[in-house]
């Protein structure tokens, strides 16, 4: 089945500055991949997805790039803010069949003021 | 605005007792989940449905079965609770792929702790 690898496990930087979520995936049918947040006390929320007919996709702030040769894809948040600070997920999942996503581990991100 | 709830906050339980957690949704979703998650270890698909009477394991299905009579509410039974099972548990729910919309909605959680 899936397998997701998720890295780094945490993350801490200074406001401003940029972070980066990497994750790879085996099975190479996978062709959805999104990104959640998950606030401390609060439930995981959809912030970004990419689909793999697509290389990258950017809202405001984020990034998700996609290298589907390779079989990795990377969340990019810029000019970061204390309100990034969270748990971040990345996960894949197929199309048709099933719509189970399989989840990373997980990154905490920490945005020092 | 989607919904999605869940019976519990948190939930105090004795080694061998069933136990019964429920998760409502309001948008019609055909697809249902439920997860565990741990600490270091993320989100653990347990089970899933994609239609009334419909169920599908995750990967760790061991120790659970679940129940979906009506679209809109998915159980997850947890026959004999076991201390192992002490966990945060979370239900999610979507629209079928077909529709072009994946996000899952997830609800607050519900804590579980198994003495």
């Amino acid at each position: 089945g899936e397998n997701v690898e998720q890295h780094p496990s945490t993350l801490s930087v200074q406001e401003g500055d940029s972070a980066v979520i990497k994750c790879t995936y085996s099975d190479s049918a996978s062709n959805y991949f999104p990104w959640y947040k998950q606030e401390l006390g609060k439930r995981p929320q959809l912030i970004i997805d990419i689909r793999s007919n697509v290389g990258e996709k950017k809202d405001q702030r984020i990034a998700v790039t996609l290298n589907k040769t390779a079989k990795h894809f990377s969340l990019h948040i810029t000019e970061t803010q204390p309100e990034d600070s969270a748990v971040y997920f990345c996960a894949a999942s197929k199309k048709g069949g099933s719509e189970k996503l399989v989840f990373g581990k997980g990154t905490k991100l920490t945005v020092n003021p | 605005d989607v919904k999605v709830t869940q019976s519990s906050r948190y939930l105090v339980k004795r080694t061998g007792e069933k136990v019964f957690l429920e998760c409502v949704q309001d948008m019609d979703h055909e697809n249902m989940f439920w997860y565990r998650q741990d600490p270091g270890l993320g989100l653990r698909l347990i089970y899933f449905s994609y239609d009334v009477k419909m169920k599908e394991k995750g990967d760790i299905p061991e120790g659970y079965s679940v129940s979906r009579e009506k679209k809109e509410r998915f159980s997850l039974i947890l026959e004999s609770a076991s201390t192992n099972q002490t966990s945060m548990y979370l239900c999610a729910s979507s629209f079928f792929w077909t529709s072009g919309r994946n996000e899952q909605f997830f609800g607050p959680g519900t804590r579980l702790t198994v003495l």
